[in-house]
C-alpha cells in the first residue's frame, strides 16, 4: 500500500503567487515525522521543512509552511510568494516511529512545480 | 565546509562489472543511507547504517553491497547481480531524524 501519496504530477503557477503541494500519508504509528524536500534539475535533494506528529503548531521555514491536518493525514507544503528559482521537483517523505538510530524514510512520487514569469 | 560528497558524478558500467560509488560526510553524523532514484520516481532505500561496522538492508538491497569501516564513509558497490543498475544514486547522512543528501551519482550501463 502506498504510504505517501502526492496526487499532483505537475503544477504550473505564476511568479509571486502562493502554491500548495498536496501530500497524504498512511500510518498506524502514533509517532512519526513528515518531511518535504526540493530536487532541482541538478539532482541534489534539499531539505525544506519538518513536522513531527506531536507538534501542535504547523512548521514554518521562511517562505515554506506545512499545513498539517492530522485527522485527515495530510501534510501539504505551502510556498508563499513563489519565485522562478522554486521550479523543481518536490518530494514528501515520512519517518515512522520514534527518532532513534537510523531512520527509514518513505518518499512519495513527487510533484514537478513550474513557476512562470 | 561541512557537507556530503559523492563521487564520481557520472559512472559507466560494463556488463558483468562491479562498480563502487563513494560517499563521504564531515558532518559527524552517525547514520548514513543509500537511495536509488529512477526517472520520474521517488527515492527507494537500498542500505542504511547507524554506526561503524553495522548496516541493514533497505527495500531494494539485492545486487548491492556496502561497508562502513569509518564514520565518515559509506561506499556502495553495485554488483553484476544487479541487472538493471541504470539510475541516479543518492547518499544521505543524518541525525535526529532529518536526512541531508549529497549531490548524487548517475550510473549508466554501456
Amino acid at each position: 500500500a502506498q504510504k505517501i501519496t502526492q496526487t499532483q504530477p505537475g503544477m504550473f503557477v505564476q511568479e509571486k503567487e502562493a502554491v500548495t503541494l498536496d501530500c497524504t500519508y498512511d500510518t498506524s504509528d502514533q509517532s512519526y515525522g513528515l518531511f518535504w524536500y526540493k530536487q532541482p534539475s541538478s539532482g541534489e535533494m534539499i531539505f525544506l521543512i519538518y513536522q513531527g506528529s506531536y507538534d501542535e503548531q504547523n512548521a514554518t521555514e521562511g517562505r515554506y509552511s506545512l499545513n498539517f491536518q492530522k485527522a485527515r493525514k495530510s501534510a501539504n507544503l505551502v510556498i508563499s510568494a513563489s519565485q522562478l528559482g522554486d521550479s523543481a521537483m518536490y518530494f514528501c517523505a515520512m519517518r515512522e516511529g520514534h527518532v532513534q538510530g537510523a531512520q527509514k524514510l518513505v518518499f512519495g512520487q513527487g510533484t514537478r512545480l513550474t513557476i512562470n514569469p | 565546509d561541512g557537507g556530503i560528497t559523492q563521487s564520481p558524478k557520472y559512472l559507466f558500467r560494463k556488463e558483468g562489472q562491479n562498480v563502487t560509488l563513494s560517499c563521504e560526510q564531515n558532518l559527524n553524523h552517525d547514520a548514513m543511507y543509500w537511495y536509488r532514484q529512477d526517472p520520474g520516481q521517488g527515492l527507494r532505500l537500498i542500505y542504511y547504517s547507524q554506526i561503524v561496522n553495522d548496516f541493514q538492508k533497505g527495500d531494494i538491497a539485492e545486487g548491492y553491497s556496502v561497508s562502513r569501516e569509518k564514520k565518515e564513509s559509506f561506499p556502495l558497490t553495485v554488483t553484476s547481480a544487479q541487472k538493471n543498475p541504470t539510475a541516479f544514486y543518492l547518499c544521505a547522512s543524518g541525525t535526529s531524524g532529518t536526512q541531508y543528501f549529497g549531490p548524487g551519482t548517475r550510473l549508466l550501463v554501456l
